[in-house]
């Protein structure tokens, strides 16, 4: 079955570091990749998606390689602030089935 | 609506009582998602409508849970003689879904169930 494996957290960086959290997949065909998105009392968002192959998601300074030859949605941003402290979920979709499949979320926290 | 509304946002029952979690979704988005998550389990899938059909039910985790969509629109999640393993929070998504195509799911806010 489909499956994704996403990095460990918690995670802290201080404000204007570089993030990435890895997140690796496991799917037949040709799923689709999204990143969802979970602020404090907040419900989840979605951050940004990659349907193909090489697609490149972006959106709010993020983004994310739809990595075919390593099954991987590594999300990265080059310079975070405290406003991005969250938790951030790897998603995916199968070709034909409709559900979404999670990770297991990784939390974020950015320091002044 | 402006997004997918979800209601109560909290509910706190006893063990063995049923419950019903209600989801209205964006205004003709076709499809509608019901998910769970908790602490131990992570999010998880639990059914799929499209119009008022269910074609994937396979998340339910067992025959207390049940699930209605009428007029292609608000959807019922009902979860009968509730065990203090059902707490979690439960989330509502829709999407334009049409079978095929893997449309953006947009969520609510969740109802928070606490089984005491």
């Amino acid at each position: 079955g489909n499956s994704v494996t996403q990095m460990e957290g918690p995670v802290t960086l201080s404000e204007e570091a570089f993030l990435t959290i890895n997140c690796t997949y496991t799917a037949t065909g040709y799923p689709s990749l999204f990143w969802y998105v979970q602020y404090p009392g907040e419900g989840l968002q979605l951050l940004l998606k990659a349907t193909k192959a090489d697609d490149k998601g972006s959106n709010k300074g993020f983004e994310a390689t739809y990595r075919k030859e390593t099954t991987s949605f590594h999300l990265e941003k080059g310079s975070v602030q405290v406003s991005d402290s969250a938790v951030y979920f790897c998603a995916l979709m199968g070709f034909g089935n409709e559900k979404l499949t999670f990770g297991t979320g990784t939390r974020l926290t950015i320091i002044p | 609506g402006a997004g997918v509304s979800q209601s109560p946002s909290n509910k706190v029952t006893e063990k063995g009582k049923d419950v019903e979690l209600r989801c209205d979704p964006i205004s003709g988005h076709t499809a509608l998602y019901w998910y769970r998550q908790s602490l131990g389990q992570g999010l998880e899938f639990l059914i799929y409508f499209q119009g008022n059909s269910a074609p994937d039910k396979s998340g339910l985790p067992s025959d207390r849970f049940s699930a209605e969509r009428t007029g292609g629109s608000v959807s019922t999640l009902t979860i009968q003689r509730t065990q203090q393993e059902d707490s979690a929070v439960y989330l509502c998504a829709s999407s334009f879904q049409s079978p095929g195509t893997r449309e953006t799911q947009y969520f609510g806010p969740g109802t928070r169930l606490l089984v005491l």
